[in-house]
């Protein structure tokens, strides 16, 4: 059972359009990362959200968690060839640091 | 960059063997994390280590052993490669606030 659901899996886009990535769990958590990973790298984060309702933005990518602390939105505007990439969600289980990831959104943005 | 090198970046091998993948930090984390990364199933956490000689085991641990004899370095042991441990594996390293740095990946091979 996966305790992360991320939706969808793949998107893609034209440059300029929006999108809107989603992650969701049964099950409430103190915190949740969004990272973002090119192709032969690894993952890097982007931002981390704590508080319930919290709204974080980073240039054209606005981050969302949600009220109840289950779930979190990536609305990316103008979506750029640049933001080409595999987005994964994670939830901090808050024993040392383990997290556990969503499988990942792939994301294409055409020219 | 975090300082943080993995090697080999490749290796391809034949089932049967034993191989083991090196994570090198130059941060002084405490904390250090393995994670394979799947179609379909995001990143998995095999081991992670808490300090030198502190290890505990992740959600897919079974055919994998780790040793951390030294700050910097954590090992990943496979002690008879099979073809289901063909994967790209992960190391990261954490100050324990669940925010993590990962190292660019080995690609293992099990033929």
């Amino acid at each position: 059972t996966q305790l992360l659901e991320q939706s969808p899996q793949f998107l893609s886009i034209q440059e300029g359009e929006n999108l809107t990535v989603y992650c969701n769990s049964s099950s409430v958590f103190s915190s949740l990362q969004w990272y973002r990973q090119e192709p032969g790298e690894g993952p890097v984060l982007l931002v981390t959200v704590v508080t319930g309702g919290e709204v974080k933005k980073l240039k054209r990518l606005t981050f969302q968690f949600g009220d109840a602390r289950k779930d979190s939105s990536l609305h990316i505007t103008a979506a750029q060839p640049g933001d080409t990439g595999l987005y994964l969600c994670a939830l901090n289980r808050g024993q040392g640091g383990k997290l556990i990831f969503g499988q990942g959104t792939e994301l294409s943005v055409k020219p | 960059d975090a300082g943080i090198t993995q090697s080999p970046r490749h290796k391809v091998t034949e089932t049967g063997t034993p191989v083991t993948l090196r994570c090198h930090q130059t941060e002084n984390h405490r904390y250090m994390y393995w994670y394979r990364q799947d179609p379909g199933h995001g990143l998995r956490l095999i081991h992670y280590s808490y300090g030198v000689k502190d290890t505990d085991k992740g959600e897919v641990s079974d055919g994998y052993s780790v040793s951390r004899s030294k700050t910097e370095d954590f090992l990943l042991t496979l002690e008879s490669a099979t073809s289901s441990q063909t994967s790209v594996y992960f190391c990261a390293i954490s100050q324990g606030t669940g925010e993590l740095f990962f190292g660019e990946g080995s690609r293992l091979t099990v033929l």
